[in-house]
Protein backbone atom coordinates (compact mmCIF):
# COMPACT_ATOMS: atom_id res chain seq x y z
CA UNK A 1 0.00 0.00 0.00
CA UNK A 2 0.60 3.60 -0.28
CA UNK A 3 1.20 6.04 2.93
CA UNK A 4 2.31 9.65 2.21
CA UNK A 5 2.45 12.56 5.46
CA UNK A 6 2.84 15.88 5.32
CA UNK A 7 1.89 18.75 7.66
CA UNK A 8 -1.59 19.62 7.39
CA UNK A 9 -1.32 23.64 7.77
CA UNK A 10 1.64 25.74 7.92
CA UNK A 11 2.30 29.66 8.51
CA UNK A 12 5.06 32.05 7.02
CA UNK A 13 5.94 35.44 6.81
CA UNK A 14 6.03 37.31 3.63
CA UNK A 15 9.33 37.45 2.15
CA UNK A 16 11.03 33.96 4.03
CA UNK A 17 11.72 30.98 3.27
CA UNK A 18 9.55 27.87 4.00
CA UNK A 19 9.85 24.17 4.07
CA UNK A 20 7.45 21.47 3.96
CA UNK A 21 8.23 18.03 4.34
CA UNK A 22 6.50 14.71 3.00
CA UNK A 23 7.42 11.09 4.05
CA UNK A 24 6.08 8.25 2.00
CA UNK A 25 6.11 4.34 2.36
CA UNK A 26 4.85 2.99 -1.74
CA UNK A 27 5.93 -0.16 -3.39
CA UNK A 28 6.47 0.08 -7.05
CA UNK A 29 7.79 3.92 -6.50
CA UNK A 30 8.39 6.21 -9.52
CA UNK A 31 8.88 9.51 -8.66
CA UNK A 32 7.76 12.15 -6.11
CA UNK A 33 5.67 14.95 -7.43
CA UNK A 34 4.40 18.37 -6.06
CA UNK A 35 1.14 20.22 -6.89
CA UNK A 36 0.08 23.45 -5.83
CA UNK A 37 -3.73 24.05 -5.39
CA UNK A 38 -5.16 27.58 -5.00
CA UNK A 39 -8.67 27.39 -3.38
CA UNK A 40 -11.57 26.91 -5.60
CA UNK A 41 -9.03 25.53 -8.81
CA UNK A 42 -7.41 22.65 -9.60
CA UNK A 43 -4.37 21.37 -8.71
CA UNK A 44 -1.08 22.46 -10.69
CA UNK A 45 2.19 21.16 -11.35
CA UNK A 46 5.43 22.38 -9.79
CA UNK A 47 7.84 19.63 -9.27
CA UNK A 48 9.23 15.72 -10.21
CA UNK A 49 11.59 14.15 -8.21
CA UNK A 50 12.87 10.58 -9.34
CA UNK A 51 16.80 10.91 -8.48
CA UNK A 52 18.06 11.93 -5.29
CA UNK A 53 19.31 15.20 -4.77
CA UNK A 54 17.74 19.06 -5.48
CA UNK A 55 15.88 20.29 -7.97
CA UNK A 56 15.43 23.76 -8.71
CA UNK A 57 12.67 25.83 -10.46
CA UNK A 58 12.98 29.75 -9.86
CA UNK A 59 11.50 30.42 -6.49
CA UNK A 60 10.62 26.91 -5.74
CA UNK A 61 12.79 23.84 -5.12
CA UNK A 62 12.11 19.93 -4.17
CA UNK A 63 14.93 17.41 -3.10
CA UNK A 64 14.16 13.86 -2.72
CA UNK A 65 15.56 11.00 -0.53
CA UNK A 66 14.61 7.39 -1.93
CA UNK A 67 16.21 5.77 0.72
CA UNK A 68 14.74 7.52 3.49
CA UNK A 69 11.32 8.00 1.99
CA UNK A 70 11.49 11.92 2.17
CA UNK A 71 10.99 15.00 0.24
CA UNK A 72 10.55 18.38 0.92
CA UNK A 73 9.12 21.41 -0.93
CA UNK A 74 11.47 24.77 -0.71
CA UNK A 75 10.17 28.10 -1.34
CA UNK A 76 11.79 31.21 -0.97
CA UNK A 77 11.20 34.90 -1.19
CA UNK A 78 7.15 33.83 -0.33
CA UNK A 79 4.71 36.29 -1.63
CA UNK A 80 1.03 36.54 -0.80
CA UNK A 81 -0.03 34.50 -3.91
CA UNK A 82 2.02 31.98 -2.70
CA UNK A 83 -0.81 30.96 -0.32
CA UNK A 84 -2.38 27.41 -1.37
CA UNK A 85 -2.37 24.59 -0.25
CA UNK A 86 0.64 22.04 -1.44
CA UNK A 87 0.01 18.78 -1.80
CA UNK A 88 2.75 15.72 -2.21
CA UNK A 89 2.08 12.70 -4.24
CA UNK A 90 3.58 9.70 -5.50
CA UNK A 91 3.49 8.09 -8.57
CA UNK A 92 3.16 4.01 -9.01
CA UNK A 93 5.33 2.28 -11.43
CA UNK A 94 3.54 -0.31 -12.66
CA UNK A 95 0.21 1.54 -13.19
CA UNK A 96 1.29 5.04 -14.18
CA UNK A 97 -1.05 6.22 -11.22
CA UNK A 98 -0.15 9.26 -8.54
CA UNK A 99 -1.41 8.78 -5.24
CA UNK A 100 -1.60 12.25 -3.04
CA UNK A 101 -0.87 13.17 0.46
CA UNK A 102 -3.88 15.22 2.75
CA UNK A 103 -2.16 18.67 1.47
CA UNK A 104 -0.30 21.13 3.69
CA UNK A 105 -2.21 24.41 3.78
CA UNK A 106 0.15 27.32 3.74
CA UNK A 107 -1.07 30.68 4.65
CA UNK A 108 1.18 33.71 4.47
CA UNK A 109 1.40 36.55 6.19
CA UNK A 110 2.57 40.39 5.85
CA UNK B 1 0.74 20.06 -21.31
CA UNK B 2 -3.07 19.81 -22.95
CA UNK B 3 -5.53 22.15 -22.36
CA UNK B 4 -8.54 20.27 -20.16
CA UNK B 5 -12.14 21.14 -20.43
CA UNK B 6 -14.98 19.30 -17.60
CA UNK B 7 -18.73 19.61 -18.36
CA UNK B 8 -20.25 20.35 -16.53
CA UNK B 9 -18.37 23.00 -14.31
CA UNK B 10 -21.00 22.53 -11.43
CA UNK B 11 -24.34 20.72 -10.95
CA UNK B 12 -26.85 20.40 -7.75
CA UNK B 13 -28.59 17.45 -8.09
CA UNK B 14 -31.01 15.43 -6.22
CA UNK B 15 -30.96 12.41 -4.24
CA UNK B 16 -31.53 9.13 -6.26
CA UNK B 17 -30.61 10.54 -9.51
CA UNK B 18 -27.21 10.47 -11.54
CA UNK B 19 -25.05 12.73 -12.88
CA UNK B 20 -22.59 12.25 -15.93
CA UNK B 21 -19.41 14.53 -16.12
CA UNK B 22 -17.44 14.89 -19.51
CA UNK B 23 -13.72 15.12 -19.91
CA UNK B 24 -12.23 16.76 -23.42
CA UNK B 25 -8.37 17.14 -24.12
CA UNK B 26 -7.15 18.83 -27.10
CA UNK B 27 -4.36 16.57 -27.94
CA UNK B 28 -4.64 12.54 -27.53
CA UNK B 29 -3.05 10.99 -24.62
CA UNK B 30 -2.83 7.66 -23.33
CA UNK B 31 -3.91 7.76 -19.89
CA UNK B 32 -6.91 9.24 -18.19
CA UNK B 33 -7.71 9.43 -14.63
CA UNK B 34 -10.55 10.27 -12.37
CA UNK B 35 -10.62 12.16 -9.30
CA UNK B 36 -12.69 12.91 -6.49
CA UNK B 37 -12.01 16.15 -3.91
CA UNK B 38 -14.28 16.21 -1.18
CA UNK B 39 -14.93 19.13 0.73
CA UNK B 40 -11.43 20.57 2.48
CA UNK B 41 -9.72 17.02 1.78
CA UNK B 42 -6.82 15.99 -0.66
CA UNK B 43 -7.69 14.01 -3.93
CA UNK B 44 -8.54 10.62 -3.87
CA UNK B 45 -8.31 8.62 -7.08
CA UNK B 46 -11.17 6.97 -8.29
CA UNK B 47 -10.43 4.79 -11.68
CA UNK B 48 -8.00 5.09 -14.86
CA UNK B 49 -9.83 5.05 -17.61
CA UNK B 50 -8.17 3.87 -20.07
CA UNK B 51 -9.30 3.35 -24.13
CA UNK B 52 -11.34 0.46 -25.12
CA UNK B 53 -11.46 -1.50 -22.36
CA UNK B 54 -13.06 -1.21 -18.74
CA UNK B 55 -11.89 1.25 -16.21
CA UNK B 56 -9.35 0.04 -13.16
CA UNK B 57 -10.85 1.00 -10.07
CA UNK B 58 -9.51 1.65 -6.84
CA UNK B 59 -9.76 0.07 -3.31
CA UNK B 60 -13.55 1.67 -2.77
CA UNK B 61 -14.86 2.30 -5.68
CA UNK B 62 -17.54 0.07 -8.04
CA UNK B 63 -18.15 0.47 -11.56
CA UNK B 64 -21.89 0.52 -10.30
CA UNK B 65 -21.54 3.22 -8.51
CA UNK B 66 -19.22 5.26 -10.99
CA UNK B 67 -19.67 3.74 -14.56
CA UNK B 68 -16.42 5.37 -16.84
CA UNK B 69 -16.59 5.05 -20.80
CA UNK B 70 -13.29 6.38 -22.90
CA UNK B 71 -14.32 5.79 -26.32
CA UNK B 72 -10.96 7.81 -27.52
CA UNK B 73 -8.26 9.07 -26.80
CA UNK B 74 -9.26 12.93 -25.87
CA UNK B 75 -12.50 12.04 -23.96
CA UNK B 76 -13.87 10.56 -20.99
CA UNK B 77 -16.98 10.09 -18.96
CA UNK B 78 -17.71 9.73 -14.96
CA UNK B 79 -21.24 8.80 -14.13
CA UNK B 80 -21.59 9.63 -10.86
CA UNK B 81 -24.88 7.17 -10.13
CA UNK B 82 -28.10 7.06 -7.38
CA UNK B 83 -26.76 9.55 -5.83
CA UNK B 84 -26.57 10.69 -2.26
CA UNK B 85 -25.53 13.98 -0.23
CA UNK B 86 -22.53 11.84 0.44
CA UNK B 87 -21.40 12.29 -3.34
CA UNK B 88 -21.19 15.95 -3.11
CA UNK B 89 -17.49 16.57 -3.74
CA UNK B 90 -15.43 18.28 -6.76
CA UNK B 91 -14.47 15.53 -9.61
CA UNK B 92 -11.51 16.24 -11.05
CA UNK B 93 -9.93 14.64 -14.57
CA UNK B 94 -6.34 14.24 -15.10
CA UNK B 95 -4.54 13.27 -17.91
CA UNK B 96 -0.95 12.04 -17.88
CA UNK B 97 1.31 13.15 -20.71
CA UNK B 98 4.59 12.32 -20.12
CA UNK B 99 7.55 9.00 -19.44
CA UNK B 100 7.63 10.83 -16.02
CA UNK B 101 3.13 10.50 -15.22
CA UNK B 102 3.29 13.47 -14.76
CA UNK B 103 -0.50 14.48 -14.50
CA UNK B 104 -2.55 17.55 -15.20
CA UNK B 105 -5.75 17.82 -14.49
CA UNK B 106 -9.10 19.64 -15.63
CA UNK B 107 -11.04 22.30 -14.07
CA UNK B 108 -13.30 20.24 -11.89
CA UNK B 109 -16.59 19.54 -11.85
CA UNK B 110 -18.70 20.74 -8.34
CA UNK B 111 -21.66 18.28 -7.42
CA UNK B 112 -23.79 18.97 -4.75
CA UNK B 113 -26.50 16.70 -3.79
CA UNK B 114 -29.71 17.38 -1.91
Amino acid sequence: GQNIDQPTEMTATEGAIVQINCTYQTSGFNGLFWYQQHAGEAPTFLSYNVLDGLEEKGRFSSFLSRSKGYSYLLLKELQMKDSASYLCAVGHSSASKIIFGSGTRLSIRP
Amino acid sequence: SAVISQKPSRDICQRGTSLTIQCQVDSQVTMMFWYRQQPGQSLTLIATANQGSEATYESGFVIDKFPISRPNLTFSTLTVSNMSPEDSSIYLCSVGLAVTDTQYFGPGTRLTVL
